[in-house]
């Protein structure tokens, strides 16, 4: 039972947008700043997105995040088969006092 | 660029310890916005913070496994540990170590392990 909800699974055609969404609460999203982590089954998360709308150096301009409130969302454009795996959201939780991932959306690439 | 490497027991028996290392190489473990810290990641719980520590010894853990939970740092060996104790089934799961940065406006771990698959059963 994840903090931060997500839809199970998303798609979408080579080479266009597909957005992931992430929603939370006043305990984390809201007053919190949400990550993006990406994941290729049978390897470690890699962070695409931090401080809402920040990319590490490295990471494509393709992957775009904002925030509204109790809810994320994570933009990906022009979407290429490398894409395909989990993403996961994050952020920290008052209630807990430490960080919180999302359930996780599965992207795959038609 | 940090990388990590955890290490230890793959397979644990019920009501028993469960011990991890972590060990860091290609920079400092002394950076005041770094904190080290452990998360784990199963079918049933997704992923799951169990707790972190700062160069200062400073520990956090998560409410649900703190009674159960002791991270380390030994910064002369350039690792820090993980203990579980009383594990059972449900313990179950991937571990990873990682570095997060911790800032005013933003906390996210920047750099994981490759993980490594730890199973309880006797």
């Amino acid at each position: 039972q994840s903090f931060l909800t997500q839809p199970p699974s998303a798609s979408g055609a080579s080479g266009q947008t597909v957005t992931i969404f992430c929603s939370g609460s006043s305990s984390n999203i809201e007053f919190n700043t949400v990550n993006w982590y990406h994941q290729v089954p049978g390897t470690a998360p890699k962070v695409l997105i931090f401080a809402d709308s920040r990319r590490p150096s490295g990471v494509p301009d393709r992957f775009s995040g904002s925030k509204s409130g109790t809810s994320a969302s994570l933009a990906i454009s022009g979407l290429q088969s490398d894409d395909e795996g989990d993403y996961y959201c994050g952020s920290w939780d008052a209630t807990l006092n430490g960080p919180v991932f999302g359930s996780g959306t599965k992207v795959t690439v038609l | 660029q940090l990388q990590l490497q955890e290490s230890g027991s793959r397979l644990v028996k019920p009501s028993q310890t469960l011990s991890l290392t972590c060990g860091v190489s290609g920079g400092s473990m002394i950076r005041t916005s770094t904190s080290w810290n452990w998360i784990r990641q199963s079918p049933e719980k997704g992923l799951e913070w169990i707790g972190s520590v700062h160069h200062s010894g400073i520990t956090h853990h998560a409410p649900s496994l703190k009674d159960r939970v002791a991270i380390s740092l030994d910064q002369s060996k350039r690792q820090f540990s993980l203990t579980l104790k009383s594990v059972s089934a449900a313990d179950t799961a991937v571990y990873f170590c990682a570095s997060a940065l911790n800032y005013d406006d933003y906390y996210y771990f920047d750099n994981w392990g490759h993980g490594l698959l730890v199973t309880v059963s006797s």
